[in-house]
């Protein structure tokens, strides 16, 4: 079966600080990868999805930037932190072919001070 | 643009008291309607996946329905288990996996 990792689970940060969340997945092969932030009391918006190594695709204009070292890895990172990134980090995946479901991860709840 | 708009936004409910959730959409050529279950502070579980009207799935005390504009999530007699945040989502056929998300329903059910 498959699993889906995130850390770190929690995460406070100063603003201007750099940046750097980690995904893996477990139990498949060339997956799907997406990040979403969840903002306080608002729905799930996506930020960037990969459909292989090195295969980016952002969706939001703004100050992060991801990437895909691994098969099974997503890094969501960041130069300089601000306060607007703060909010609840989610990493999904989904199988590269055939089905659309999309899993999510735990979550990185992520505040900037 | 794809939309997707959920009512209520909050449902407070006695144990047993059954009840539906709404989920309007907006999208040209969709390819799937997804209803996911979020606990607080914690990833969402996905639940149901609905690719054509009239198309229905059950789950224990769950059943999802699709029309050609809305889905309906039914909770039959919930029990405080239930107790949740659902999400639905749409993906449409020519935004490869992409999903559009509506802002959820905060479902407490109180013994």
């Amino acid at each position: 079966s498959q699993t889906i990792h995130q850390w770190p689970a929690t995460l406070v940060q100063p603003v201007g600080s750099p940046l750097s969340l980690e995904c893996t997945v477990e139990g498949t092969s060339n997956p799907n990868l997406y990040w979403y932030r969840q903002a306080a009391g608002r729905g799930l918006q996506l930020l960037f999805y990969s459909v292989g190594i090195g295969q980016i695709s952002s969706e939001v204009p703004q100050n992060l930037s991801a990437s895909r070292p691994q098969d099974r890895q997503f890094i969501l990172s960041s130069k300089k932190l601000l306060l607007s990134d703060s909010g609840f980090y989610l990493c999904a995946w989904s199988f590269g072919s055939g089905t659309d479901t999309q899993y999510f991860g735990p979550g990185t709840r992520l505040t900037v001070l | 643009e794809d939309q997707v708009t959920q009512s209520p936004e909050a449902l407070r409910l006695q144990e047993g008291e059954s009840s539906s959730l709404n989920c309007s959409y907006t999208v040209s050529g969709l390819r799937g309607l997804f209803w996911y279950r979020q606990d607080p502070g914690k990833g969402p579980e996905f639940l149901f996946t609905l690719y054509s009207a009239g198309e229905e799935k059950e789950k224990e005390r769950l059943k999802a329905t699709l029309t050609k504009k809305e889905s309906f999530l039914h909770i039959t007699a919930p029990k405080p288990e239930d107790s949740a945040t659902y999400l639905c989502a749409v993906q449409r056929g020519a935004a490869g996996n992409k999903l559009t998300f509506g802002g959820g329903t905060r479902v407490l059910v109180k013994p």
